[in-house]
């Protein structure tokens, strides 16, 4: 069965430092997003991507946050300057016909 | 106020109970989501409703749009039922989804 992959599962890095955490969505998909959950906390939205650009977002997205889909299969959540408030799982989804389809997830620890 | 709300935040149950977690809503939606949050972390979507109800297997999930409810049950729960469920919302004006804060929902053997 089709699956969306996310890399890495786990990441600690250091504050101020950028990270790319990378998805790869179920291919006949149109709609991709972005999504984070603090530890202790519900899921939040941040991004939503389609037809090779953002369609949505989150207040949280802001400057320090980029997305792309450099080569047609991998879908990409840049933080160019992480800061401690950034350590989360992040979730990567893609969807087709409205269902959403989740990865794994991404455990971003920022030290 | 949360534009999405579950009840309850926690639920432990027997095995083999009729479980129901509730969600009320705020806003206009598309559609609503149920989706279950194992343990480890993985998220998994159970259903998408935008009216009526759907059956997959010992779980059954209804949406009362006028009402902005939805309910999902779980018939002979198992241990294995464990899990957090989370309902969320696809606004209807775009592709933003609010989430729930969950349910967090323990089956005793």
């Amino acid at each position: 069965e089709p699956e969306v992959t996310q890399t890495p599962s786990h990441q600690v890095t250091q504050m101020g430092q950028e990270v790319i955490l990378r998805c790869v969505p179920i291919s006949n998909h149109l709609y991709f997003y972005w999504y984070r959950q603090i530890l202790g906390q519900k899921v939040e939205f941040l991004v939503s991507f389609y037809n090779n650009e953002i369609s949505e977002k989150s207040e949280i997205f802001d400057d320090q946050f980029s997305v792309e889909r450099p080569d047609g299969s991998n879908f990409t959540l840049k933080i160019r300057s992480t800061k401690l408030e950034d350590s989360a799982m992040y979730f990567c989804a893609s969807s087709v016909g409205g269902e959403l389809f989740f990865g794994e997830g991404s455990r971003l620890t920022v030290l | 106020k949360n534009e999405v709300e579950q009840s309850p935040q926690n639920l432990t149950a027997q095995e083999g109970e009729f479980i129901t977690i509730n969600c009320s809503y705020s806003v206009g939606i598309s559609a609503l989501h149920w989706l279950q949050q194992h343990p480890g972390g993985g998220i998994v979507s159970l259903f998408m409703l935008s009216s009526g109800k759907k059956k997959h297997g010992r779980l059954i999930a209804t949406i009362n749009i006028q009402e902005k409810h939805s309910s999902l049950h779980i018939t002979a729960s198992h241990p294995r039922d464990s899990a957090v469920y989370i309902c969320a919302v696809r606004s209807f004006a775009g592709d933003k989804i609010i989430f729930g804060k969950g349910t967090r929902l323990h089956i005793l053997p």
